[in-house]
């Protein structure tokens, strides 16, 4: 299947920093990126699907202004979480759908492992 | 958006046995049906895809979709220990991934 990479798979960082997560698609072009959470013993939660070269879209309840998404790129999607908190540790994973075969099989990043003290 | 239920389980089965794992959807304009694996601590692994009703084989897994019944069903035949995982149900609805809960199963040896 398609491979997406993500950078940093783990980060620990101090109440009120922001922190950056990138998501490459490396053996194809992805015009739309996913971006989810989750939290242990829960199923992954869709915070906002990216869209290159336009704003993204959220879901219900996500905070565009603390989660910003950038789609610079047909191979790269990044989230910062801005001035992050306790309540925001949880596991970020990035995932982007292969349309190269004319199928919709979505690949998911190995995730970012987030912990904010 | 409409829901996709899986029982969480666990399932436990003895290795060399059958896993059948059992997904219901409710939006009937769904197409596209995904299981994937997810090991503790890791990401998911996209393990089938399912378009069409009937059954599709892939080595030891066999994805069987139903339509008018809206049931999706993940068969592992010989199975492993490192099959023990939680198993990921979804649909795409509206260009989005829907996702069930889950069903942990485990393997024993």
């Amino acid at each position: 299947g398609a491979v997406v990479s993500q950078h940093p798979s783990r980060v620990i960082c101090k109440s009120g920093t922001s922190v950056k997560i990138e998501c490459r698609s490396l053996d194809f072009q992805a015009t739309t990126m996913f971006w989810y959470r989750q939290f242990p013993k829960q199923s992954l939660m869709l915070m906002a699907t990216s869209n290159e070269g336009s704003k993204a879209t959220y879901e219900q309840g996500v905070e565009k202004d603390k989660f910003l998404i950038n789609h610079a790129s047909l191979t790269l999607s990044t989230l910062t979480v801005t001035s992050a908190h306790p309540e925001d540790s949880s596991f970020y994973i990035c995932s982007a759908r292969d349309r190269r075969q004319g199928y919709n099989e979505q690949f998911f990043g190995p995730g970012t492992r987030l912990t904010v003290l | 958006q409409k829901e996709v239920e899986q029982n969480s389980g666990p399932l436990s089965v003895p290795e060399g046995a059958i896993a059948s794992l059992n997904c219901t959807y409710s939006d009937r304009g769904s197409q596209s049906f995904f299981w994937y694996r997810q090991y503790s601590g890791k990401s998911p692994e996209l393990i089938m895809s399912i378009y069409s009703n009937g059954d599709k084989e892939d080595g030891r897994f066999t994805a069987q979709l139903n339509k008018a019944s809206q049931y999706v069903s993940l068969l592992i035949r010989d199975s492993q220990p490192s099959d023990s995982a939680t198993y990921l149900c979804a649909s795409l609805q509206g260009g989005k991934l829907i996702f069930g809960q889950g069903t942990e199963l485990s393997v024993k040896p």
